[in-house]
C-alpha cells in the first residue's frame, strides 16, 4: 500500500531562516511520482513540484529546493530565507504508476508558520 | 495558463438536500478527480474519471455520491443526500494522460468549493 509521512505537524520559524519540511514514503511501485503542493490560508491547493522516481537529481527553484532521496525513501523540502507568504500546510504526495487515482496518496500535511 | 475551476466556490445546505458541485477542468485534459478535504485534515481521494466512467473510487465513494460529465467541459460531483459529515473542502482535479511517454502524471487542481451541511 502507498503511504506518506509527514512528521512534523507543525514548524513555526523566523522570517529569513532556512527551513526544511520532512516527507517519507512507502511504495511498492518501482516508478512513482512525488509531489509537493502548498495549501495558503485561502484553501486552495498549489502545485510545486513533481519528481519521477528515477531522477533522483536535486532541483532549485529560487528560494525553493527539494531532495530525494530514494535510499530513504525521502523526499525533503528546503524553503531558503523564509517569507511570511510561505505560511502554509505543505502537503507531500505519492502517484503510483498504474493507477492515477487510488494511489494518489497525501500525506497529512505540515503547517508551517513563518513569523516577521 | 489554463486552470481548473470550480463552482460555487462555498455551498451552504440543509442536511438531506442534495448538491452538485460543478468543475472545469482543464480543456485538453482527459482524467478527472475529486478529493475531499474534511477542515484540518488530509486530502483524500473520492473519484477517478477517465473516458466517461468511473475508474477509481475509494471506500469513501458509497451510493450517496455520483460522478458525471454532461458536456464536454464541465465535470459534476453529486451528494444525493447530505450528511452533516459530509462538510468539507472539494477539490476537483484534472490531468492529461499520465503514463504515456511525454506526459505527466500531475495533477492539477481547482480552488476547491467548501461544502457546509448545516
Amino acid at each position: 500500500a502507498q503511504k506518506v509521512t509527514q512528521a512534523q505537524t507543525e514548524i513555526s520559524v523566523v522570517e529569513k531562516e532556512d527551513v526544511t519540511l520532512d516527507c517519507v514514503y512507502e511504495t511498492r511501485d518501482t516508478t512513482y511520482y512525488l509531489f509537493w503542493y502548498k495549501q495558503p490560508p485561502s484553501g486552495e491547493l498549489v502545485f510545486l513540484i513533481r519528481r519521477n522516481s528515477f531522477d533522483e537529481q536535486n532541483e532549485i527553484s529560487g528560494r525553493y529546493s527539494w531532495n530525494f532521496q530514494k535510499s530513504t525513501s525521502s523526499f525533503n523540502f528546503t524553503i531558503t530565507a523564509s517569507q511570511v507568504v510561505d505560511s502554509a500546510v505543505y502537503f507531500c504526495a505519492l502517484s503510483g504508476r498504474d493507477n492515477y487515482g487510488q494511489n494518489f496518496v497525501f500525506g497529512p500535511g505540515t503547517r508551517l508558520s513563518v513569523l516577521p | 495558463e489554463p486552470e481548473v475551476t470550480q463552482t460555487p466556490s462555498h455551498q451552504v445546505t440543509q442536511m438531506g438536500q442534495e448538491v452538485i458541485l460543478r468543475c472545469v477542468p482543464i480543456s485538453n485534459h482527459l482524467y478527472f478527480y475529486w478529493y475531499r478535504q474534511i477542515l484540518g485534515q488530509k486530502v483524500e481521494f473520492l473519484v477517478s474519471f477517465y473516458n466517461n466512467e468511473i475508474s477509481e473510487k475509494s471506500e469513501i465513494f458509497d451510493d450517496q455520491f455520483s460522478v458525471e460529465r454532461p458536456d464536454g467541459s464541465n465535470f459534476t460531483l453529486k451528494i444525493r443526500s447530505t450528511k452533516l459529515e459530509d462538510s468539507a473542502m472539494y477539490f476537483c482535479a484534472s490531468n492529461d494522460a499520465p503514463g504515456l511517454a511525454g506526459h505527466t502524471d500531475t495533477q492539477y487542481f481547482g480552488p476547491g468549493t467548501r461544502l457546509t451541511v448545516l
